[in-house]
């Protein structure tokens, strides 16, 4: 199957700086990609969809100031968490659909653990 | 408002048994429903897809059903064993746009 790989998986940031995780697409090209946060036995919440070449859509309640998502290209995505608080402190995970079928079904990258001290 | 609602937060059956999930959803218009099996620290991985228009569908081990009146699928897995233990999610897309919501997960335990 198609597999997205994501990265850091694991990151641990001071209060205030910033972070970027990428999202890539390794065998097919993902015109959507999808950003998620969860918390711990939670589950996933939608924060924004992401099309190449253009803005990000954003899920109500999501400041796109704070979560800034850039699509440049069909196979990446980055989601940047700029000036970080313990609150952004989560687990993310992006998805991209495949190109085929309608977008009929979703693959995950391996998620990123954001710790902000 | 919009709610993707399963059953419970965690479900314990005995080996070999078959393990029985709900997804239950209000006001959503979906094209297809999907589960998806989650490990800890890890992101989900797609089981099965079942359309608005198929009643039933399975996979090996699995079944799925869907009752658009109803609101609700359920998940089915037979003859379970302790390597099925891990939470199950549905997710749905909505017909009018290109995103994908999920429920609230149920925690699922095999003993052995």
């Amino acid at each position: 199957g198609a597999v997205v790989s994501q990265h850091p998986s694991w990151v641990i940031c001071k209060s205030g700086t910033s972070v970027k995780i990428e999202c890539r697409s390794l065998d097919f090209q993902a015109t959507t990609m999808f950003w998620y946060r969860q918390f711990p036995k939670q589950s996933l919440m939608l924060m924004a969809t992401s099309n190449e070449g253009s803005k990000a859509t954003y899920e109500q309640g999501v400041e796109k100031d704070k979560f800034l998502i850039n699509h440049a290209s069909l196979t990446l995505s980055t989601l940047t968490v700029t000036s970080a608080h313990p609150e952004d402190s989560s687990f993310y995970i992006c998805s991209a659909s495949t190109p085929t079928g309608g977008n009929e079904k979703l693959f995950f990258g391996s998620g990123t653990q954001l710790s902000v001290l | 408002s919009q709610k993707i609602e399963q059953n419970s937060e965690a479900l314990n059956i005995q080996e070999g048994k078959t393990a029985t999930l709900t997804c239950n959803y209000t006001n959503y218009s979906p094209a297809y429903l999907q589960w998806y099996r989650q490990d800890p620290g890890r992101g989900p991985v797609f089981l099965l897809l079942i359309r608005e228009n198929e009643k039933e569908k399975r996979k090996e081990r699995l079944k799925v059903t869907f009752d658009t009146t109803l609101k609700q699928s359920l998940f089915h897995i037979t003859a379970s064993q302790p390597a099925d233990s891990a939470t199950y999610l549905c997710a749905l897309e909505e017909n009018s746009g290109n995103q994908f919501y999920f429920g609230t997960g149920t925690s699922l335990t095999v003993i052995p």
